[in-house]
């Protein structure tokens, strides 16, 4: 089936360090990924996304990586504060008309120790 | 400009009762999406829909569940007959055309 997956369920660092998030993703077809970031109570928050013509694009202190030869995507947040512990979830989709059907991994938990 | 609003926010129904959740997209976006969460999992796709048209419902439980989004007024997404595992967060999304998704705050059912 097609289906977005996490390596890491959970990921410690401390104030400062800069973190990465990992994510394969199975589905051939998949030309939009996105990251989001959810935070206890809240909907998901659009953090960054890419396209598949591109290997890579910065934010603001985040950077998301795509290597399609092995469906691999990756999300690095320079710096990591506190206010950045949530659950991050990589999403993708088929496009077409639409990018807002997307497949969601099941998550990773960062937790920024100060 | 506001958000994509969902209401209610906590919901709580005893089984066999109704669910009826709302969704107000962003201005100036036609497209909206609903996702079903259960705990310490990821976001279930459920349907896409366009004013007046479903467009996607692969996503949707065959029985009970309904969505529509009028021509006037927010989508709404309906459970009918609720049981306790329809216990979840819904979430409400909406882009404009090809363009990214926003979502809302979500709604938490909660079927006692």
């Amino acid at each position: 089936g097609e289906s977005v997956g996490l390596h890491l369920p959970t990921l410690s660092v401390q104030e400062g360090d800069n973190s990465i998030i990992n994510c394969a993703y199975s589905n051939s077809a998949s030309d939009y990924f996105i990251w989001y970031k959810q935070e206890s109570g809240k909907g998901p928050q659009f953090i960054i996304d890419i396209r598949s013509n591109m290997d890579k694009r910065q934010g603001q202190r985040v950077t998301v990586l795509l290597n399609k030869t092995v469906k691999h995507l990756s999300l690095q947040i320079a710096a990591t504060q506190p206010g950045d512990s949530a659950v991050y979830f990589c999403a993708d989709s088929a496009g077409g008309t639409s990018y807002g059907k997307l497949t969601f991994g099941q998550g990773t938990i960062l937790t920024v120790h100060p | 400009n506001a958000g994509v609003m969902q209401n209610p926010r906590h919901l709580v129904r005893r089984r066999g009762q109704e669910a009826r959740l709302r969704c107000s997209p962003m201005k100036g976006h036609s497209h909206v999406y609903w996702y079903r969460q259960l705990p310490e999992e990821g976001l279930k796709f459920m349907v896409y829909l366009q004013k007046e048209n479903i467009i996607d419902e692969s996503g949707m439980p065959k029985e009970r569940f309904s969505a529509e989004f009028p021509k006037e007024g927010p989508s709404i997404l309906r459970i009918q007959q609720v049981v306790r595992g329809d216990s979840a967060a819904y979430f409400c999304a909406s882009s404009p055309d090809r363009g990214d998704a926003f979502f809302g705050q979500g709604t938490r059912l909660t079927v006692v």
